[in-house]
């Protein structure tokens, strides 16, 4: 069974640009949850998608934002790059099941210059 | 707001020996728990859990004891090996809700 996929691992930007990274869930997942880590503030939870829907929101400002797809993939947008954006971006998916367990990918690394 | 709490950024611990992490939580509606380990360059992986019912549970090296009422848990790995020396993140939900709260994470060290 395939992990979950992101692209791009690495991308730098300047600030002012908009950036879109990209998650693939495991087959069969259809929750999708975003995380930025930070140096000292551990995983910081940005929204969660579920059936192409937002459940669940972290406190980031409205330049963060994201969709689902209805294969369940998922893609988030953070607008007017900020350089405290700069962070691993992490996917996680979930069956849902009783457990609950995220899986993540590797990430994306995203330096903002 | 910190609702979970891992006060200590670093350990090192000998080849051998038990590590052991702890974590603090101040929302008392988590009802389940886990801890991950990252590598560096790699996403996080599950290690272990335990739900609130619970106050131990076991797998192999590694045991998460919690204790509710001093909102504490804590993660034993006996014995410690040099591969195990990762970032280790607690973290929580409650409920249904998929949001996770993660710690700040302990580095952990095993020293050969």
């Amino acid at each position: 069974k395939a992990g979950v996929t992101q692209t791009p691992r690495y991308l730098i930007k300047t600030r002012g640009q908009q950036v879109t990274l990209s998650c693939s869930p495991i087959s069969g997942h259809r929750s999708v949850s975003w995380y930025q880590q930070t140096p000292g503030q551990g995983l910081q939870f940005l929204f969660e998608y579920f059936s192409e829907t937002q459940r669940n929101k972290g406190n980031f400002p409205g330049r963060f934002s994201g969709r689902q797809f209805s294969n369940s993939r998922s893609e988030m947008n953070v607008s007017t790059l900020e350089l405290g954006d700069s962070a691993l971006y992490l996917c996680a998916s979930t069956d849902t099941s009783g457990a609950n367990v995220l899986t993540f990918g590797a990430g994306s690394r995203l330096t903002v210059l | 707001d910190q609702q979970v709490k891992q006060n200590s950024p670093s350990l090192s611990v000998q080849e051998g020996r038990i590590s052991i992490l702890n974590c603090d939580y101040t929302n008392s509606m988590f009802d389940y728990f886990l801890w991950y380990k990252k590598y560096p360059a790699e996403g996080p992986t599950f290690l272990i859990s335990i739900s609130s019912i619970k106050d131990k549970n076991e797998d192999g090296r590694f045991t998460v004891f919690l204790n509710k009422s001093a909102k504490h848990l804590s993660l034993h790995i006996v014995p410690s090996q040099p591969g195990d020396s990762a970032v280790y993140f607690c973290a929580a939900k409650s409920g249904g809700y998929q949001k996770v709260t993660f710690g700040t994470g302990t580095k952990l060290q095993v020293i050969p």
